[in-house]
């Protein structure tokens, strides 16, 4: 089945702590993507990567790290978390950068 | 500043009353524009790609058409487990990403 999968879905952690949310999709997709979504503010795009190797900042990139070392997998790295950073996170997957994305199930994380 | 507004923020049907959603945008040259819905706590799920001016997409009890500024999801004889968030997006000017509106909320009660 085509999916894109993120782990952990639920995550509660103190403020500091690095973390780190993973994703990975099996459709063979160049293109990755972060949002974060918040109540009032919709999704908003964290980081990209339009291929192995290559990535760039989206709207709202203070605080976070991304790396694509192999093409499936696209992890979203928070060094030191802040109660800020609570949010219903995604990862997202497509063939080009402004074609259909997939969504992944989301990550729910709370920082105290 | 590329810009894409859904309206209304919310709407609440009842079983079989049809109505539409709106989403404009501001992105000239516009290469896309999307659709998708969202349960709550879910990850939004593709519905609907449109390119050109007077295309128009169906599924089930959806349709979207476009137009040069705007796009509308009409909804027929909505049932209840329409009920979701409906979120339109197009390409940023760079096309580098997608931006996305904030949602139209469908409540559908029987």
């Amino acid at each position: 089945e085509a999916q894109v999968t993120q782990n952990p879905r639920y995550l509660i952690t103190v403020t500091g702590k690095k973390l780190t949310v993973t994703c990975s999709q099996n459709m063979n997709h160049e293109y990755m993507s972060w949002y974060r979504q918040d109540p009032g503010l919709g999704l908003r795009q964290i980081y990209y990567s339009m291929n192995v190797e290559v990535t760039d900042k989206g709207d709202v990139p203070e605080g976070y790290k991304v790396s694509r070392k192999e093409k499936r997998n696209f992890p979203l790295i928070l060094e030191s978390p802040s109660p800020n950073q609570t949010s219903l996170y995604f990862c997202a997957s497509s063939l080009g950068r402004v074609t259909e994305q997939y969504f992944g199930p989301g990550t729910r994380l709370t920082v105290t | 500043e590329d810009q894409v507004t859904q309206s209304p923020e919310a709407l609440r049907l009842q079983e079989g009353e049809s109505s539409s959603l709106n989403c404009s945008y501001t992105v000239s040259g516009l290469r896309g524009l999307f659709w998708y819905r969202q349960d709550p706590g879910k990850g939004p799920e593709f519905l609907f790609t449109l390119y050109s001016a007077g295309e128009e997409k169906e599924k089930e009890r959806l349709k979207a058409t476009l137009t040069k500024k705007e796009s509308f999801l009409h909804i027929t004889a909505p049932k209840p487990e329409d009920s979701a968030t409906y979120l339109c997006a197009g390409p940023n000017q760079a096309g580098t990403a997608l931006i996305f509106g904030k949602g139209t909320t469908l409540s559908v009660s029987s």
